[in-house]
């Protein structure tokens, strides 16, 4: 199956540092890949969509200076959280859609907790 | 304006009985409807989906979820809980024409031995 390689699953920062957050579409082609962010007991909230070769969109009320987003090859994506605060700590989940078609599922990465001390 | 609803954050079902985590949906276009199970600290992994056809669909795990569309509801559903599927369950509804997938808030199932 499709397999998302999210790196790291935990980094741990001091506030003002930044931190870069990979996802890897391992066996397969992503042209689109989203990046969602998840408080505790909250849904997933959409913060970009990621698209090779073109800059992200960048959902409503998320700051696209703050949340670097970078999508190079049809493989990789990064995000970039820049000059992180304590209010950044939360969970980050990268996924990629496995077809070229708006049906087809999501595959997600394991996510990445963010801690900002 | 797409939006999913999850009316119970929280579902305790004993092993071997069935469970049903409720999901309903709100779209201006046709629905396609997803479930993903989130396991503790890890990414969501795909169950099942709707886009079109036999209203009754099968995934992973024994999961299945029937659409409702006169109710607006996408429940999933399993006919014997298992330990192993403690868990949470998002629904997720992307309309038609559009290419953002919204989520409900999940429920958090809880499989008693």
């Amino acid at each position: 199956g499709a397999v998302v390689s999210q790196h790291p699953s935990r980094v741990i920062c001091k506030s003002g540092t930044s931190v870069k957050i990979e996802c890897r579409s391992l066996d397969f082609q992503a042209t689109t890949m989203f990046w969602y962010r998840q408080f505790p007991k909250q849904s997933l909230m959409l913060m970009a969509t990621s698209n090779e070769g073109s800059k992200a969109t960048y959902e409503q009320g998320v700051e696209k200076d703050k949340f670097l987003i970078n999508h190079a090859s049809l493989t990789l994506s990064t995000l970039t959280v820049t000059s992180a605060h304590p209010e950044d700590s939360s969970f980050y989940i990268c996924s990629a859609r496995t077809g070229r078609f708006s049906n087809s599922p999501l595959h997600f990465g394991n996510g990445t907790r963010l801690t900002v001390t | 304006a797409q939006s999913v609803a999850q009316p119970e954050d929280q579902v305790n079902v004993a092993e071997g009985n069935p469970l049903t985590v409720k999901c309903t949906y709100s779209v201006s276009g046709n629905p396609y409807l997803f479930w993903y199970v989130q396991y503790p600290n890890r990414g969501l992994q795909f169950l099942l989906k709707y886009i079109t056809g036999d209203n009754l669909v099968k995934g992973s795990y024994g999961f299945e979820a029937e659409f409702n569309k006169s109710q607006t509801s996408f429940h999933l559903k399993k006919p014997s809980a298992l330990v192993s599927d403690s868990a949470l369950y998002f629904c997720a509804v992307r309309d038609s024409g559009a290419n953002n997938l919204f989520f409900g808030t999940g429920t958090r199932l809880t499989v008693i031995p």
